[in-house]
């Protein structure tokens, strides 16, 4: 099975920061990547698919890059609604499987 | 605009059988461009994927969870279900449903199940 890893697992930043997240996948998976967000208490939502495409709505200081099994999630300049925890996906297995990475946390510094 | 909303028991008693299920609005769960999932998420912890139904009643789930899952459709209620049988305390989880596609992930508000014992 495809696993992901995110680093780092916490965050801490201030607003008007920029921020970077990596997930890195164990083999090789394209773009078939999406990244998510969840802040608490409510479901996750995407933000980027395929790797580097914004969701429809999503502010554009968000942006994704990456192929094969390195990929980023950059917030240019952090707002105080995006403190939340972020997840990876990978979907290079779609439909027989999907995996998340583990996740991470951006708290206000 | 596409809605997915869970539905159940809040409680199961351990090595019981948890029943969910998902009604889709805004979308119909014939449509082949998808497929219709669950994924959960014990508190304080991160997604696990659950399992799948395509359109046909093709399924797929998690190894990991040793065939304890059943995924299904309901196509006259444009619904789909979950059940997961011998559950135990490490059930206990936030469930979500979902429309899964190649690329991306549409969720549903999700439904705390708690295994009691």
């Amino acid at each position: 099975d495809i696993q992901l890893t995110q680093s780092p697992s916490f965050l801490s930043a201030s607003v008007g920061d920029r921020v970077t997240i990596t997930c890195r996948a164990s083999q090789g998976i394209s773009n078939y990547l999406a990244w998510h967000q969840q802040k608490p208490g409510k479901a996750p939502k995407v933000l980027i698919y395929a790797a580097s495409t914004l969701q429809s709505g999503v502010p554009s200081r968000f942006s994704g890059s990456g192929s094969g099994t390195e990929f980023t999630l950059t917030i240019s300049s952090l707002q105080p609604e995006d403190f939340a925890t972020y997840y990876c996906q990978q979907l290079s297995s779609y439909p027989s499987m999907c995996t998340f990475g583990q996740g991470t946390k951006l708290e206000i510094k | 605009q596409l809605q997915l909303h869970e539905s159940g028991p809040g409680l199961v008693k351990s090595s019981e059988t948890l029943s969910l299920t998902c009604t889709v609005s805004g979308d119909s769960i014939t449509s082949s461009a998808y497929h219709w999932g669950w994924i959960r998420q014990p508190p304080g912890k991160g997604l696990e994927w659950i399992g799948n139904v395509y359109y046909s009643g093709t399924t797929h789930d998690n190894p990991s969870l040793k065939s304890r899952v059943t995924v299904s459709l309901d196509t006259s209620k444009n619904q789909f279900s979950l059940k997961l049988s011998s559950v135990t305390a490490a059930d206990t989880a936030m469930y979500y449903c979902a429309r899964q596609g190649p690329v991306t992930t549409y969720w549903g508000q999700g439904i705390l199940v708690t295994v009691s014992s």
